[in-house]
């Protein structure tokens, strides 16, 4: 059984901080990962994609993927309360299919 | 880009009676389109994977029968909730990945009320 494994939260942070959210993955052959944001009743909404070993920045969001560890994390520079937000962790299989993580809710106070 | 919509944005019927959801990628071609269904508070769930010009493939514990998917072309799933009753009330979520890419796009989503 193919696991993501994620931290339920909630990870409160205050304005201006960097929150960091970490995510472990179970099939170690896995390639493409992905951060989806959820706000309450909405649909997921896709902020990185990384394949790579490394760091991907954009904006004030930096994904970091270590194959080795098995391990993804999302870091959020600049925290503002706009981010609160559940952060699902996903990792897509061999048929394209996404296992997603359960997800950690940001609370981010003013 | 990457632009997926969902109509109806919000529907309720009565019990017994079928409803279909569309879904839509705005700008790009999909090969692969997914729908999902997510209850309040817990995760999302993969219902079935559809193919443009082929059945879809559902996961297990899914009733192929009652949710009938269709993926008539590369820019058009459909999903048809037949009979339904109170219990599939729920928000029905898709899904697209484009022909070129690994990433999926999500729609909106439809939240589906069945008295």
């Amino acid at each position: 059984q193919k696991e993501v494994e994620q931290n339920s939260g909630p990870l409160s942070v205050p304005e201006g901080a960097i929150a960091s959210l970490n995510c472990t993955y179970s099939d170690r052959g896995s390639q493409s990962f992905f951060w989806y944001r959820q706000y309450s009743g909405k649909s997921p909404e896709l902020i990185m994609s990384i394949y790579s070993n490394g760091d991907k920045e954009d904006g004030r969001f930096t994904a970091q993927l270590n194959k080795a560890s098995q391990y993804v994390s999302l870091l959020i520079r600049d925290s503002q309360p706009s981010d609160s937000a559940t952060y699902l962790c996903a990792v897509m299989d061999s048929s394209y299919k996404l296992i997603f993580g359960s997800g950690t809710r940001l609370l981010v106070r003013p | 880009g990457a632009v997926v919509s969902q109509h109806p944005s919000w529907v309720i019927c009565k019990s017994g009676t079928s409803v279909k959801i569309e879904c839509r990628s705005l700008d790009f071609q999909a090969t692969t389109m997914f729908w999902y269904r997510q209850f309040p508070k817990q995760s999302l769930m993969l219902m079935a994977t559809s193919n443009e010009g082929s059945k879809a493939t559902y996961e297990q514990g899914v009733e192929k029968d009652k949710f009938l998917i269709n993926h008539a072309s590369l820019t058009l799933s459909t999903l048809t909730v037949t009979s339904a009753h109170p219990e599939d009330s729920s928000f029905y979520i898709c899904s697209a990945r484009d022909l070129v890419g690994y990433e999926q796009f999500f729609g909106p989503g439809t939240r589906l009320t069945v008295l």
